[in-house]
């Protein structure tokens, strides 16, 4: 299976700041891959898909980037409500697989 | 709207089945437009996709699950079904069922509330 590792596995941030996480894959996956945002007792939610699309709904201040084997998700501009963890996902290959997720504190 | 709900119970003895049930609203699984999953999360942890299942049937399975693993359907109840057998302390985890995005892709756009399922004798 595909392995996904995310960097940091957690940071720390203030308002207003710009955070990227990064995601990278064992084995190139072109632009298969997804962002979801999870919040303690929630599911995840859908952020972007196929690397850098925007899904409905989602403000543009997420941005997704990349291709092949890295890839990266950007908050332009830090919001009390996206302290949450965030993961990607490959859908290149099956079985789909996850990253180990990535934890957005508050500074 | 498409709206998932996961249900069945929340204890489960070591080496028994594991057993869920997903419903579905806001959409016909007979409708064969789209797969339907099963994603699991040990507390703390990480997502595992276990396994979908088509409306003919078919299914998928994690490899890393495989041999435990079964989906089935329903669609007199718009229905699909989770059972893992000879469980563990590991198995402890919440349940989400899931659909995706578009058909044939693994982009999970509609999640359940997700039904914690315990493993404890």
């Amino acid at each position: 299976a595909i392995q996904l590792t995310q960097s940091p596995s957690s940071l720390s941030a203030s308002v207003g700041d710009r955070v990227i996480i990064t995601c990278r894959a064992s084995q190139g996956i072109s632009n298969a891959l997804a962002w979801y945002q999870q919040k303690p007792g929630k599911p995840p939610k859908l952020l972007i898909y196929d690397a850098s699309s925007l899904e409905s709904g989602v403000p543009s201040k997420f941005s997704g980037s990349g291709s092949g084997t890295d890839f990266t998700l950007t908050i332009s501009s830090l919001q009390p409500e996206d302290f949450a963890t965030y993961y990607c996902q490959q859908f290149r290959i099956n079985p789909p697989t996850f990253g180990g997720g990535t934890k957005v504190e508050n500074k | 709207q498409v709206q998932l709900q996961e249900s069945g119970p929340g204890l489960v003895k070591p080496s028994e089945t594991l057993s869920l049930t997903c419903t579905v609203s806001g959409d016909s699984i007979s409708s064969g437009h789209y797969f339907w999953s099963w994603v699991r999360q040990p507390a703390g942890k990480g997502l595992e996709w276990i396994g979908r299942i088509y409306v003919s049937g078919g299914t998928n399975y994690n490899p890393s699950l495989k041999s435990r693993v079964d989906i089935s359907v329903d669609t007199s109840k718009n229905q699909f079904a989770l059972k893992l057998t000879s469980v563990t302390a590991a198995d402890t985890a919440v349940y989400y069922c899931v659909r995706p995005k578009w058909s044939g892709y693994h982009v999970f756009e509609y999640w359940g509330q997700g039904a914690l399922v315990t493993v404890s004798s």
